[in-house]
């Protein structure tokens, strides 16, 4: 079985400050990760994916993600925060392409000016 | 190129009554996925059809159904409404079943049911 956790509900920052939102997952076999964002009244977006290769992959809108295989996490980053940043962000998760794509519960991201 | 559409945006019911959600997948897409998103809960997998046929389902009672047509549209069906079955719907397609695809999300079909 694959699973994703998301352990906060939601995380603050100010604008300009670093932001992390936290995911790990389980999964038997190499995951393929992914992180979306969803704003109001939206579907999701895709933001990036880690399928091998480099630990930190670089996606949408300045954020990036780095993938520590030790730590079974896949946290996603952005040097500076915007206000238009907030929104809700989800992890994903799935091994192969015959396995569907596990959704954590998602991480409201709320940026203050 | 038009992204995922669905409809209805928005669907009101009674409990018992059925409701059908439909989509339109992204032009050269075979996959199509529906998720159910209900408050405090996340994604939760529903279905997944590809060229026609199901390929996998999520742990929801028998009563949520659906198929895909001929041009890789498909529909949700929900019998037997019940109060709970109050979400927003999110269809998505991709262009194959690749693990690395990523999947394009319409914006959902919110279902209320009275």
């Amino acid at each position: 079985a694959q699973s994703v956790a998301q352990p906060e509900d939601q995380v603050n920052v100010a604008e300009g400050n670093p932001l992390t939102v936290k995911c790990t997952y389980s999964v038997s076999g190499n995951p393929y990760l992914f992180w979306y964002v969803q704003y109001p009244n939206r579907g999701l977006q895709f933001l990036l994916k880690y399928i091998t290769g480099d630990n930190l992959v670089k996606g949408s809108y300045g954020f990036e993600a780095e993938f520590n295989k030790s730590q079974t996490s896949f946290h996603l980053k952005k040097p500076s925060a915007l206000v238009s940043d907030s929104a809700l962000y989800f992890c994903a998760v799935r091994v192969s392409g015959y396995s569907t794509l596990t959704f954590g519960k998602g991480t409201m991201l709320l940026v203050s000016p | 190129e038009a992204g995922v559409t669905q409809s209805p945006t928005h669907l009101i019911k009674t409990r018992g009554q059925q409701a059908t959600l439909r989509c339109s997948p992204i032009s050269g897409h075979t996959s199509v996925y529906w998720y159910q998103q209900a408050l405090g809960l996340g994604l939760q997998f529903l279905l997944w059809y590809d060229e026609g046929e199901e390929r996998n389902r999520g742990n929801f009672p028998p009563r949520f159904s659906g198929r895909q047509f001929p041009n890789y549209s498909s529909e949700l069906n929900v019998n037997a409404l019940e109060l709970e079955d109050s979400a927003l719907y999110l269809c998505a397609s991709s262009f194959k079943q690749g693990a690395n695809e990523k999947l394009f999300f319409g914006s959902g079909t919110q279902l209320s049911v009275l």
